[in-house]
């Protein structure tokens, strides 16, 4: 596509259950970031993919939360038992890693945990 | 550990000034910088990148500069329109083994154009 894709673009869940957030990145595009922005705050850092090396994991706030990336393309954020300060919006960005390295980001995820 | 200081936090002006927007980070090994605007209740849209070889890009109304040995980037605003209120988030892009290696962001300044 033309852009970063990312779906459910709002997700509510009961508290306790597992969501699946989806990434689909810029074609070609080998890194890939996940942050995600509470109300009002700024970015925070979750996860970062960069080609076939091991993901940079020092951003995940527990081990409830994990990332993977298959193929080098699609990404999926997975967050076991939601709790109701998981509640924010899950951003996906993707860029080059070399030369021109724009980053572009998709729209978010809102979830909402209730 | 690189660290991003974007200053000020938060800036009104009337419409039609000129105004520059600061951003200093600690490690000057980067690899390129890039400057986001982000509207309430949205993703971030890129403005700008500047390679680390370059000292300024241009788009409109818009001047990035960036100064690696002293660890600072501006962005220029030049003749504020009620439409640029949003909130300016600074972005270094990490070097390492000769390619790009991440994203640290500042806090973002927002910005407020009075119609």
């Amino acid at each position: 596509g033309a852009g970063v894709s990312q779906s459910p673009s709002n997700k509510v869940t009961e508290k306790g259950k597992d969501v699946e957030l989806r990434c689909d990145p810029i074609s070609g595009h080998t890194a890939l970031y996940w942050y995600r922005q509470s109300l009002g705050q700024g970015l925070e850092f979750l996860i970062y993919f960069q080609g076939n090396s091991a993901p940079d994991k020092s951003g995940l706030p527990s081990d409830r939360f994990s990332a993977e990336r298959t193929g080098g393309s699609v990404s999926t954020l997975t967050i076991q038992r939601t709790q109701q300060e998981d509640s924010a919006v899950y951003l996906c960005a993707s860029s080059y890693s070399r030369g021109n390295t724009e980053a572009f980001f998709g729209q978010g995820t809102r979830l909402t945990v209730v | 550990k690189q660290e991003v200081t974007q200053i000020p936090a938060a800036l009104s002006v009337p419409e039609g000034e000129n105004l520059v927007l600061n951003c200093s980070f600690t490690d000057s090994a980067i690899y390129n910088l890039q400057w986001f605007r982000q509207d309430p209740g949205k993703g971030l849209t890129s403005l700008l990148l500047i390679q680390s070889s370059q000292r300024e890009q241009t788009s409109g109304r818009l001047n990035a500069s960036l100064d690696k040995s002293s660890g600072r980037s501006t962005l220029y605003i030049a003749a504020s329109q009620p439409g640029d209120s949003a909130t300016y988030l600074c972005a270094v892009i990490r070097y390492s083994g000769g390619g790009a290696d991440g994203l640290t962001f500042g806090k973002g300044t927002h910005l407020i154009i009075q119609p």
